[in-house]
């Protein structure tokens, strides 16, 4: 399979707790996305890459989250010291352009449940 | 501030019925639109839209995009219970650093029954 793949699918922690994800973009695909999606809402964008440069983060990116991306290839999101009101599903996405429009693949998902 | 607004919220037919589903945006820096279909998992591409008035199909789907009037919609006839699903609007905001990131509707969730 060579589409974007995210580890894990599910994880559950207790408040407090440290977690990290991680994604692996379509092989050549130089910008890789992080969003966002709370119950019955379309995704939020969270964070963009190309390459190993992480050129935007959104507001709702806290200072308890920090992404990287290091080499260009597969990329982390940890969420320090989580809070019930991360839960969510993290998607990833990598689309191939360099310049231009270019359609985003998305990755399966990690859903996350901070008891 | 950058807005997706898709409606109906939610929808329910019977097979075979023909669905119009409905997209508008507010964004600056408009550089595309874009339909997925997602299933209880990811969102699957359906269709991307880069000028108003050419109607791109896939088999039972079809989707148009107005750039003077900020909308777009997607068709779906003959419809089948697997066309189930939430699909979401996507509008690409191209602005400073060339980012590409999408500003997502809250999506239609379609149920077809048999």
């Amino acid at each position: 399979d060579t589409g974007v793949s995210q580890d894990p699918r599910h994880k559950i922690t207790k408040r407090g707790q440290n977690v990290t994800f991680r994604c692996d973009p379509i092989s050549e695909h130089n910008r890789l996305y992080w969003y966002r999606q709370t119950l019955g809402q379309g995704p939020e964008f969270l964070t963009y890459f190309q390459n190993e440069a992480q050129l935007e983060k959104s507001r709702l990116l806290s200072d308890r989250f920090s992404a990287e991306r290091p080499k260009g290839s597969f990329s982390t999101l940890e969420i320090q010291r989580t809070e019930q009101g991360d839960s969510a599903m993290y998607l990833c996405a990598s689309s191939p352009r360099t310049a231009g429009g270019g359609t985003q693949y998305f990755g399966p998902g990690t859903r996350l449940l901070v008891l | 501030e950058d807005k997706v607004v898709q409606s109906p919220l939610s929808l329910v037919v019977h097979e075979g019925d023909t669905v119009t589903l409905n997209c508008s945006y507010e964004v600056t820096n408009f550089r595309s639109l874009l339909w997925y279909k997602q299933e209880k998992k990811a969102p699957t591409f359906l269709f991307m839209l880069t000028s108003s008035g050419i109607e791109k199909k896939s088999g039972r789907l079809s989707s148009i995009l107005d750039k003077k009037e900020l909308f777009s919609i997607l068709n779906i006839t003959a419809t089948q219970t697997g066309d189930s699903a939430v699909y979401l609007c996507a509008v690409e905001n191209d602005g400073s650093g060339n980012t590409g990131k999408l500003i997502f509707g809250q999506g239609t969730t379609l149920q077809v029954k048999p």
